[in-house]
């Protein structure tokens, strides 16, 4: 069966912090791993890599995927208050139209 | 930009009752996704269409019928409502699920069933 799993499950760090979250899957053909991130309402794209992109960068965020040991991490650098959400991690298997989410790490940034 | 818009973002039925959530893209996707998010069970898949004129089932199907009215729009039916059912639900739809490109979300809709 296809599995995503997120790891940890919630974390609380000050403002000025490095984090890292991690999402490591199991799935038959790999195809894609996006990364959203979900404040009150609808989760927001942040990533997205493939066998083509196994590495992205956005100012403060980065991420990488290691397709040998199926996992992925995001890193977040000097956070800030407005980073703090639930950060979910998707799988798409190849042959599929199927999106499978992890159940996210609930991320706290304190001032 | 509109993007995914669901409706309601809020509604209270009553065990039994029948309710249909609507929603609509404007990016001119063919693949839509209905899922539900409870606490400590991330999001997961209740129905998608592929394209227009198919429907397949996801994860947590049951107690749930779906149509694809057309391209746009994507409508989740619930014909007798259980407490079980109590959730946030997400309206999605992506370029073409296919291939694995990125998803983009409703603002969901909240509701509670008592």
């Amino acid at each position: 069966e296809d599995k995503v799993v997120q790891s940890p499950l919630s974390l609380v760090v000050h403002e000025g912090d490095t984090v890292t979250l991690n999402c490591s899957y199991e799935v038959t053909n790999f195809r894609s791993l996006l990364w959203y991130k979900q404040e009150k309402k609808a989760p927001t794209f942040l990533f997205m890599l493939t066998s083509s992109g196994i590495e992205k960068k956005s100012g403060r965020l980065s991420s990488i995927l290691d397709k040998k040991e199926l996992f992925s991490i995001l890193n977040i650098t000097a956070t800030q208050t407005g980073d703090s959400a639930v950060y979910l991690c998707a799988v798409t298997p190849s042959g599929t139209y199927k999106y499978i989410f992890g159940t996210g790490t609930r991320l706290k940034v304190l001032a | 930009n509109a993007g995914v818009t669901q409706t309601p973002k809020f509604q209270v039925l009553k065990t039994g009752q029948s309710m249909t959530l609507q929603c609509a893209q404007d990016m001119n996707h063919n693949s839509m996704y209905w899922y539900r998010q409870d606490p400590g069970m991330g999001l997961r898949l209740i129905y998608y269409s592929a394209s227009e004129g198919t429907t397949d089932k996801g994860e947590v199907p049951n107690g749930y019928n779906v149509s694809r009215l057309n391209k746009r729009e994507f409508s989740l039916r619930l014909e007798s409502a259980a407490p079980s059912q109590t959730s946030v639900y997400f309206c999605a739809s992506s370029e073409d699920g296919s291939s694995g490109n990125t998803i983009y979300f409703g603002e969901g809709s909240w509701l509670t069933v008592v």
